[in-house]
């Protein structure tokens, strides 16, 4: 069993909706979570970070943890055609520091159709 | 401009020709990593650093190589590359809290 899982999709959604990204993970020690984006043929960058549970919000995206189900999600909302990218969830077990090693989802290609 | 660079971007090599992949950032970052992203699997982490002379294996160390002379550069090297090490691979340097990849280099090994 992977450490963090994610659902691949793709997921295709209409402009305009509400999109929800998924992940589980099933090592409670995790303290620090990432979304990043990853347009094709690039590199992937960072979105959203947050160290507790409950949400983040930035912009049109929250970021939400529930440590006790061991479950995060990342909502878009009013989604764009621009948002069109493959996400993938990260986490680490030190929540301080410079020194982290990051264990990824395989990520979900999310498409946004005008 | 902030960026981490690489080179090659592309590479077909042949099994045991042992290769080098540069990597180098302009933000003085201490904390560097290599990915590699395989279809299904993700990234997975390979080798970190937390500065000049301080690496540590990630997931996927076995048939790769670090070192961290310098703060600005981490290059990668495969000593007898396989096929099975086909893959993208990603730079990244970080602060606590921002992270930035390099733009990747598809390797090809026959």
């Amino acid at each position: 069993q992977k450490e963090v899982e994610q659902d691949p999709g793709p997921l295709s959604v209409p402009e305009g909706a509400i999109v929800s990204l998924n992940c589980t993970y099933s090592n409670s020690a995790f303290q620090y979570f990432m979304w990043y984006r990853q347009y094709s043929r690039k590199g992937p960058e960072l979105l959203m970070y947050t160290y507790s549970s409950g949400n983040k919000e930035d912009g049109r995206f929250t970021a939400q943890v529930d440590k006790s189900s061991k479950y995060i999600s990342l909502f878009i909302r009013d989604s764009q055609p621009s948002d069109s990218a493959t996400y993938l969830c990260a986490m680490s077990l030190i929540s301080s520091g410079s020194a982290r090693q990051l264990t990824f989802g395989s990520g979900t290609q999310l498409t946004v159709l005008p | 401009e902030a960026q981490v660079t690489q080179n090659p971007r592309y590479l077909i090599t042949v099994t045991g020709k042992k290769l080098t992949v540069t990597c180098s950032q302009n933000m003085n970052h201490e904390y560097m990593s290599w990915y590699r992203q395989d279809p299904g699997l993700g990234l997975r982490q390979i080798y970190y650093s937390m500065n000049v002379e301080v690496t540590d294996k990630g997931d996927v160390p076995e048939g790769y190589k670090v070192s961290r002379k310098e703060k600005r550069n981490f290059p990668l090297i495969l000593e007898s590359p396989s096929p099975n090490q086909t893959s993208l691979y990603f730079c990244a340097s970080r602060t606590t809290d921002t992270q930035y990849f390099g733009p990747g280099t598809r390797l090809t090994v026959l």
